[in-house]
C-alpha cells in the first residue's frame, strides 16, 4: 500500500518552461513534506519542504504547493534548466505525532524530469 | 549545507561473505541516522532507524540479524550485511538528521549511496 504516490514516472519539458511535478498521499497523519532531487548512483539532495500549516513555500526557482483537502502537493520549477534533469522524489513525514523521536520519511517512486535545451 | 559521506561507494563480494558500509556526517552531529535501500526504478525503502548509543529500530520485514546496524558515535553509523546473497544486491543509502530544533521536521541529509553486488 503506497502512502506516497508519484503517478508520472517521467516528464519532459523545454528549457525555460515550467516543470510541474505532482505527488499524492493517503495518510492524513502526514504533516511535513519534502522534495528531493536525485542523480543516478548518488544520494538524494534536499530541495524544498513544506509544513502542513502552509499551502505554499517558495525558494528561488522552486515552489511547492500543498492542497491538504486533496492530499496533493506539487513542485513547480520555473524557468526549467537542463541541469534540473534528474529524478525527483516526494517524501512525507508525520512530525506532530512523533513526540520527539525520529522522523521517518515515506518516499514516492520518483519522477524522472528531462529538460530539453 | 550538511555533508554525509558513505564508504565504500561500491562493493562486489562473493555470496556468503559479510560487507560493512560506513555512513559519516562530516560537519554536524547526527542524533539519528537512517538506512535505506533502493531497487531499480523503485522508491527508497527505509530499512532501519538508529539513534546514537541505542539499538536500531528495524522496519517490518527487515531482518535485524542480517542487517546489523551500529551507531557508535554522533558522526558514524555502520550497516553490516551478513552472509550476503545475490538478492541483497541493491543500492544502500544512509541519511543523517541533526539535533531537533523548534521547527518541525529536521531535514535528512543523504549520503551518496553504496552499490552492493553479490555474486
Amino acid at each position: 500500500d503506497q502512502q506516497v504516490k508519484q503517478n508520472s514516472p517521467s516528464l519532459s519539458v523545454q528549457e525555460g518552461r515550467i516543470s510541474i511535478l505532482n505527488c499524492d498521499y493517503t495518510n492524513s497523519m502526514f504533516d511535513y513534506f519534502l522534495w528531493y532531487k536525485k542523480y543516478p548512483a548518488e544520494g538524494p539532495t534536499f530541495l524544498i519542504s513544506i509544513s502542513s500549516i502552509k499551502d505554499k513555500n517558495e525558494d528561488g526557482r522552486f515552489t511547492v504547493f500543498l492542497n491538504k483537502s486533496a492530499k496533493h502537493l506539487s513542485l513547480h520549477i520555473v524557468p526549467s534548466q537542463p541541469g534540473d534533469s534528474a529524478v525527483y522524489f516526494c517524501a512525507a513525514s508525520a512530525v506532530a505525532g512523533n513526540q520527539g523521536g525520529s522522523e521517518k520519511l515515506v518516499f514516492g517512486k520518483g519522477t524522472k524530469l528531462t529538460v530539453n535545451p | 549545507g550538511a555533508v554525509v559521506s558513505q564508504h565504500p561507494s561500491w562493493v562486489i563480494c562473493k555470496s556468503g561473505t559479510s560487507v560493512k558500509i560506513e555512513c559519516r556526517s562530516l560537519d554536524f552531529q547526527a542524533t539519528t541516522m537512517f538506512w535505506y535501500r533502493q531497487f531499480p526504478k523503485q522508491s527508497l525503502m527505509l530499512m532501519a532507524t538508529s539513534n546514537e548509543g541505542s539499538k536500531a529500530t528495524y522496519e517490518q520485514g527487515v531482518e535485524k540479524d542480517k542487517f546489523l546496524i551500529n551507531h557508535a558515535s554522533l558522526t558514524l553509523s555502520t550497516l553490516t550485511v551478513t552472509s550476503a546473497h545475490p538478492e541483497d544486491s541493491s543500492f544502500y543509502i544512509c541519511s543523517a538528521s541533526g539535533l531537533r530544533g523548534l521547527s518541525p521536521g529536521d531535514t535528512q541529509y543523504f549520503g551518496p549511496g553504496t552499490r552492493l553486488t553479490v555474486l
